[in-house]
């Protein structure tokens, strides 16, 4: 079964532009959860969409956003960018937001690492 | 809220040695906690988790970690380290019910020397 896949793995944009990134869950997985990683503040959460619903939503600005499709597939999208949005962006995929604990697992693609100039 | 702490953010080791990554975690609900292991340019793999039943996890690459309930700790542990394990690990907590959030510590690297 193939794993979560993120597009593009490398990225480069300038100040004030805006970006676009992709996830592809792991066939049949229903939630999928996006969390930045930079040095100094580590892995924090973005926000997790369920059934093209976003059912939790971590600390960060409204310039970050996203939206999931009736196949599962995620895109998250960050406005205006500033020089602190650098930083390798994670899409974890499980089974199910809710229920059963030993579907909760959640599984990590490569990741999409964001350089902005 | 949820919160970890990974008591070691650098921990070198001879290889074949054992190794031991601390983790304490804080919580006013039951969670159920994991660790993940991330190799350069990569994202994220699992190495164990406990979510019930026997605090002893098994896990893959010959890693086990501890539940203590008490101590709010999830140790990681391996008997003997090779050179291949050289990666950061990051332990992470997430709430029984509800939200799927994963709360994770700051990481600790483990450096393994010939």
């Amino acid at each position: 079964k193939a794993g979560v896949t993120q597009t593009p793995r490398y990225l480069i944009k300038t100040r004030g532009q805006q970006v676009t990134l992709s996830c592809s869950p792991i066939s049949g997985h229903r939630s999928v959860s996006w969390y930045q990683q930079t040095p100094g503040q580590g892995l924090q959460f973005l926000f997790e969409y369920f059934s093209e619903t976003q059912r939790n939503k971590g600390n960060f600005p409204g310039r970050f956003s996203g939206r999931q499709f009736s196949n599962s597939r995620s895109e998250m999208n960050v406005s205006t960018l500033e020089l602190g949005d650098s930083a390798l962006y994670l899409c974890a995929s499980s089974l199910s937001s809710w229920g059963d604990a030993s579907i909760e697992t959640q599984y990590f693609g490569p990741g999409t690492r964001l350089l902005v100039l | 809220a949820q919160s970890v702490t990974q008591l070691d953010s650098q921990v070198p080791v001879f290889e074949e040695a054992p190794v031991e990554l601390r983790c304490n975690y804080s919580s006013s609900v039951s969670v159920y906690l994991f660790w993940y292991v991330q190799y350069p340019n990569q994202g994220l793999q699992l190495l164990l988790k406990y979510l019930s039943g026997s605090t002893l996890v098994k896990g893959i690459n010959g890693f086990e970690a501890e539940f203590n309930k008490s101590q709010t700790s999830f140790h990681l542990r391996k008997p003997s380290v090779h050179i291949s394990d050289t990666a950061e690990y990051f332990c992470a907590v997430t709430r029984i019910q509800g939200a799927q959030k994963l709360v994770f510590g700051q990481g600790t690297r483990l450096t393994i020397n010939p």
